[in-house]
């Protein structure tokens, strides 16, 4: 089986550098993928990690630790539209099988 | 309009009732899921489909059952509704090796 563990709150201010981190334990690995979810919406992907190292966009970077079963989201000049739920979900093995997502990041921007 | 459409978006019935949710996409995605989302617990799976003729179980599928009617459809049923099956359920689709799912709008479903 598989688990994820991702802190459930963090609060920031706005302008404001967060990290939101994410372990995981599975019974192999092929990537992991981050997600954003605001209040009464649909998840929506932000990025894709399957190789070691930082991936950026734009004010959003993630990272991969693979031989520490980690990684994080990086939210950079934090604004007010960021408050949301983040996600990190796994692939397990080949690839050929669904995601599994953790349970969620609830991230309030405060003023 | 949507690339992941999902039919009804609210719908509350009662115990006992058999309900579907419809599920149609055009972004011509072979993979297609049903998750559930409850308050704190994430998204967990019900049900996916990586081709019309191949359905598979996922963590919670007990009580649900699914069916892929075409490379477009993929429907989640309930039998007999009961009250802890109350929450907000997503279709979601995807092409083979990449970690990227796309959502659709979601269904609220409440059982009394």
């Amino acid at each position: 089986g598989q688990s994820l563990e991702q802190p459930s709150e963090v609060t920031a201010v706005e302008g404001a550098i967060v990290q939101i981190n994410c372990t995981y334990q599975t019974s192999g690995f092929y990537g992991l993928s981050w997600y954003q979810q605001h209040d009464g919406g649909a998840p929506t992907f932000l990025s894709y990690n399957a190789l070691d190292g930082l991936e950026e966009t734009g004010r959003f970077s993630s990272f991969l630790s693979r031989s520490d079963s980690y990684g994080y989201l990086l939210l950079q000049e934090l604004q007010m539209k960021d408050s949301a739920s983040y996600f990190c979900a796994v692939r397990e093995g080949s690839g050929n099988t669904p995601l599994v997502f953790g349970k969620g990041t609830r991230l309030s921007v405060i003023a | 309009d949507a690339d992941v459409t999902q039919t009804p978006r609210n719908r509350i019935t009662k115990t006992g009732k058999r309900i579907m949710l419809e599920c149609s996409q055009t972004k011509g995605h072979d993979r297609m899921y049903w998750y559930r989302q409850d308050p704190g617990l994430g998204l967990r799976l019900i049900y996916y489909s990586f081709d019309v003729k191949d359905i598979n179980k996922g963590e919670i599928s007990d009580g649900y059952s699914v069916s892929r009617q075409a490379q477009a459809k993929f429907s989640l049923s309930l039998e007999s509704a009961i009250p802890n099956q109350t929450a907000l359920y997503f279709c979601a689709t995807s092409i083979l090796g990449t970690g990227e799912l796309f959502f659709g709008e979601g269904s609220r479903l409440t059982v009394l």
